[in-house]
């Protein structure tokens, strides 16, 4: 089955440590995304890459960091930067710009 | 710039009522322009889609939404609530302006409730 998978889907870390989010998909997708989700606040974008060994800030990439070596995969790293990492994590793919964003399950991020 | 209104945080309906959800844009350029659903601690699943053919979309699960461009909206309808169907709701825009970044620009959600 074609799809984008997360893992973990609980995640829980201690202040100060970084931790990275896993994000893949095979559905052959140029472009993917990650987004954060806070009650009553929707989606905000944190980082996008439109390409391999390509990506872009989006509207709250600070304490956060993303890599795309290969076109399936896009993890996306919290750093001890990030004031509050605790948040659900969504990632997203499309073929490209302006067409739609298939969504992946999610990873619910609890930081103490 | 793009953006996204949507009326109401929560709106709520009985069983086999009508489930109207409002959206408004706001876009320098003809939009693109998409709904998503999203039930507990899940990702977000697209509904529907406009991308500038008929201005009347029909969606999954009995959702249809109509592109008015004069209202600069984009409300999603069903014509009969059905308990399965709280949850909530993105409605989202394509951002083509002048950067063109393809990302899309989402509202702040709408939780519908269905009540029995």
């Amino acid at each position: 089955d074609g799809g984008i998978t997360q893992s973990p889907k609980y995640l829980f870390r201690k202040e100060g440590q970084n931790v990275t989010l896993s994000c893949e998909q095979n559905l052959n997708h140029d472009a993917m995304y990650w987004y954060r989700q806070d009650p009553g606040q929707g989606l905000r974008l944190i980082y996008y890459s439109q390409i391999v060994n390509d990506f872009q800030k989006g509207d709250i990439a600070e304490g956060y960091s993303v890599s795309r070596e290969k076109k399936e995969s896009f993890p996306l790293t919290v750093t001890s930067a990030q004031k509050n990492p605790t948040a659900f994590y969504l990632c997203a793919s499309s073929f490209g710009t302006n067409y739609e964003q298939y969504f992946g399950p999610g990873t619910r991020l609890t930081v103490t | 710039a793009q953006s996204v209104t949507q009326l109401g945080s929560h709106v709520s309906v009985s069983e086999g009522a009508l489930v109207l959800l409002r959206c408004n844009y706001s876009s320098s350029v003809p939009p693109y322009l998409f709904w998503y659903v999203q039930y507990p601690n899940q990702g977000l699943q697209l509904l529907l889609k406009y991308t500038s053919a008929a201005t009347l979309v029909k969606g999954i699960n009995g959702f249809e939404a109509e592109f008015k461009k004069s209202e600069t909206s984009f409300h999603l309808t069903k014509p009969s609530a059905h308990m399965s169907d709280a949850a909530e709701y993105f409605c989202a825009v394509s951002d083509k302006g002048s950067s063109n970044t393809g990302k899309l620009i989402f509202g702040q959600g709408t939780t519908l409730q269905v009540k029995p």
